[in-house]
């Protein structure tokens, strides 16, 4: 299958600074999306973007499907933006297949 | 988007026992999906349940272990089975909202599961 690599693993930000977290793919996906799961283990869909660039408030994600990879940005980030990021891509077999997460740790 | 709801929201259960999770959705769907989410890890499909068939299960989970029921468009059981502490995680349902946009899939607020 396809193999999912996000980086970075861990990241601790200070409130009110920028990061940008990165999902990269061994072959060509269709569908991706990007998920927030907080600390009660909720997981929010952030973004669907097969491909292109979006914007919601402080995050934005961007998805060059030709290069295997898509990347989401957090700008001045909150106390609540803390938690694991999950890229997903969508399996034919209509499932979503998860990469491995970044965890997220963003202190007041 | 569709609203998923799951009761019981945390359970903690001992060796050898069973326990069922329900999954509701407020509207009808195709298709539901089980996953498991152990510690510390990423999120692991089971089983892909369409209603009036039998769920589709993925390599390494099987019925006996899992069985699952699909009664109706809005809503689902997961049961897990003679459980061990290794079965301690979090179980989630998720659909495919397709009026919310193709491909995009929802996830109720989970089953957090310890087995002592």
């Amino acid at each position: 299958g396809i193999q999912v690599e996000q980086s970075p693993p861990d990241l601790i930000l200070q409130e009110g600074a920028n990061s940008t977290l990165r999902c990269n793919f061994s072959d060509s996906v269709n569908n991706l999306q990007w998920f927030h799961q907080n600390p009660w283990g909720q997981l929010i869909n952030l973004f669907y973007i097969p491909s292109g660039t979006k914007q919601n408030g402080r995050l934005s994600a961007t998805t060059v499907a030709t290069e295997r990879y898509s990347l989401l940005y957090i700008s001045s980030s909150q106390t609540t933006d803390s938690g694991v990021y999950f890229c997903a891509y969508y399996n034919y077999g209509q499932n979503f297949v998860f990469g491995p997460g970044t965890r997220l740790s963003v202190l007041p | 988007s569709a609203v998923i709801s799951q009761k019981p929201s945390r359970d903690i259960c001992q060796r050898g026992t069973s326990l069922t999770i329900q999954c509701q959705v407020d509207s009808q769907v195709t298709m539901m999906f089980w996953y498991r989410q152990q510690p510390g890890q990423s999120l692991t499909l089971i089983a892909t349940a369409n209603q009036g068939s039998e769920a589709t299960y993925e390599s390494g989970f099987v019925i006996d272990k899992f069985p699952i029921s699909r009664p109706n468009l809005t809503f689902s059981t997961l049961t897990v089975s003679n459980m061990s502490p290794e079965d301690s995680s979090i179980y989630l349902c998720s659909v495919e909202d397709q009026l919310a946009g193709p491909y995009e899939q929802y996830f109720g607020p989970g089953t957090r599961l310890t087995v002592t």
